[in-house]
């Protein structure tokens, strides 16, 4: 079974506007780790956010922000005043427990800023 | 800041051939994977290794081997190339005290 799943294909908006992007996840277990990450058109993967479960604050990093719905196993990506470089693909990732050293990933939303 | 690098960055292989891709590592981090894209797919994990001397299977091992010679260096190796494992493969390193993976460029790999 899928254990991270990212339901968006594809979106589109337009410069300077606000996006989510919607992941959610499986796990059993209490404790675990959400992240997401870009790949830019050359194909770069980089980390950009990580929200701890144990945390109830969402986690920001710049323009990108964290939507953390526990009872729901969701974590959403929030781009604000998106630009033009912000066109990627980005990937939504899982790390179970202290324990655990895999990192699931979903397959991907490719978002496209428009000017 | 954080540094793996793949060799090649792009390989073409016939059918039944050995392939070897390699993974370089400067960061000294202990766990280093080998992942794989296609589209439709996301990222799929091959293998993983904790240290020196150490590999797992990851979610999609069958036709992949890997090994871990030293800290900084790990390999993943195809004995018999099939088309089927036309894909591009990337390999990361994991960082705890930041809990979070670093990613090479990416290996293209394509078998004829």
């Amino acid at each position: 079974a899928q254990k991270v799943t990212q339901t968006q294909t594809s979106i589109s908006v337009m410069e300077k506007t606000t996006v989510t992007m919607d992941c959610v996840y499986e796990t059993q277990d209490s404790s675990y780790f959400l992240f997401w990450y870009k790949q830019t058109a050359s194909g770069e993967i980089v980390f950009l956010i990580r929200q701890d479960s144990y945390k109830k604050e969402n986690a920001t990093v710049g323009h990108y922000s964290l939507n953390f719905q526990k009872p729901k196993s969701s974590i959403g990506l929030i781009i604000t005043a998106t630009q033009i470089e912000d066109s990627a693909v980005y990937f939504c990732a899982m790390r179970e427990g202290p324990g655990y050293q895999n990192f699931y990933f979903g397959k991907g939303t490719s978002l496209t800023v428009i000017p | 800041e954080a540094a793996v690098t793949q060799s090649p960055r792009n390989k073409v292989a016939v059918t039944g051939g050995k392939v070897t891709l390699s993974c370089n590592q400067t960061n000294n981090h202990n766990n280093m994977y080998w992942y794989r894209q296609d589209t439709g797919h996301g990222l799929r994990l091959i293998h993983y290794s904790y240290g020196a001397g150490s590999t797992e299977k990851g979610d999609i091992p069958d036709g992949y081997k890997a090994s871990r010679p030293s800290q900084e260096n790990f390999s993943l190796i195809l004995e018999l190339a099939t088309p089927s494992q036309t894909s591009v493969y990337f390999c990361a390193s994991g960082d705890w005290g930041r809990n979070t993976l670093y990613f090479g460029a990416g290996t293209r790999l394509s078998v004829l």
